[in-house]
C-alpha cells in the first residue's frame, strides 16, 4: 500500500508571495493533519481535516489556510509568506478523524519551504 | 498550549551502547508516543503506550508510561548505526471531543561505529 505522499518536495519562494502544499493519503484514510516543523520550534500542528471539513486547528494565524477534497486529498495555502514560514511541513494521514483515543498518524516525507 | 520538555537535546553513543531519553508534561496525557525521523523523511511510529504504568517494548526499543502520566521515557540497548536519527517523544491530549498531538523538541542520536 502507498503511503503518504507530498508535492512538492522543496519550494522556493519570496516574502509576499503564497504557497500550497498538497497531500495524498495513504488509500482509504479520511483524516489528514498538518504540521510545521522548524528547529526552533519543532513539531506544531497546524489544522486537521476530516470530510473535508476542518476539524481542528494549532494557534497559527489566518495566512495558513486548508482544505480537503471528497477524495480526502488535503492542500495547504499560506499567502503573504514571511521569513519565518520556512520550515519542513508535514501532513499525516489516519484512517478515522482524532477523537476520545488516538487514531495511528501516518507522515508523508514533507514539503521543504524556503522563504527568501 | 502543551509544553513537552524532551532531553537529552543529543546523544553521541558508541555502538553496543544503550540508550535512554525521557519526556515530561506540564499536563496529562491519555497516550504517549515515540517516533523516529531518518533525513529526509517523516516521523516514524516506534511505540504507543495508552495506559499509566505502561511498559511496552518493539525489538531492542523499551518505552513507559509514567503513573504521573507527564512523563514517558524510552530505551534503546546495544544501539546499532541505523539507530541514528532524530526520536520524538509525543503527546495525545484528547481534548473535550478533538483530539491532538504535541511534540517534543526531539533528541538527535548520533551512533559511532
Amino acid at each position: 500500500k502507498a503511503g503518504v505522499t507530498q508535492t512538492p518536495r522543496y519550494l522556493i519562494k519570496t516574502r509576499g508571495q503564497q504557497v500550497t502544499l498538497s497531500c495524498s493519503p495513504i488509500s482509504g484514510h479520511r483524516s489528514v493533519s498538518w504540521y510545521q516543523q522548524t528547529p526552533g520550534q519543532g513539531l506544531q500542528f497546524l489544522f486537521e481535516y476530516f470530510s473535508e471539513t476542518q476539524r481542528n486547528k494549532g494557534n497559527f494565524p489566518g495566512r495558513f489556510s486548508g482544505r480537503q477534497f471528497s477524495n480526502s486529498r488535503s492542500e495547504m495555502n499560506v499567502s503573504t509568506l514571511e521569513l519565518g514560514d520556512s520550515a519542513l511541513y508535514l501532513c499525516a494521514s489516519s484512517l478515522l478523524a482524532s477523537g476520545s483515543s488516538y487514531n495511528e498518524q501516518f507522515f508523508g516525507p514533507g514539503t521543504r519551504l524556503t522563504v527568501l | 498550549g502543551q509544553q513537552l520538555n524532551q532531553s537529552p537535546q543529543s546523544m553521541f553513543i558508541q555502538e553496543g551502547e544503550d540508550v535512554s531519553m525521557n519526556c515530561t508534561s506540564s499536563s496529562i496525557f491519555n497516550t504517549w508516543l515515540w517516533y523516529k525521523q531518518d533525513p529526509g523523511e517523516g516521523p516514524v511510529l516506534l511505540i504507543a503506550l495508552y495506559k499509566a504504568g505502561e511498559l511496552t517494548s518493539n525489538g531492542r526499543l523499551t518505552a513507559q508510561f509514567g503513573i504521573t502520566r507527564k512523563d514517558s521515557f524510552l530505551n534503546i540497548s546495544a544501539s546499532i548505526p541505523s539507530d541514528v536519527g532524530i526520536y520524538f517523544c509525543a503527546g495525545y491530549d484528547r481534548g473535550s471531543t478533538l483530539g491532538r498531538l504535541y511534540f517534543g523538541r526531539g533528541t538527535q542520536l548520533t551512533v559511532w561505529p
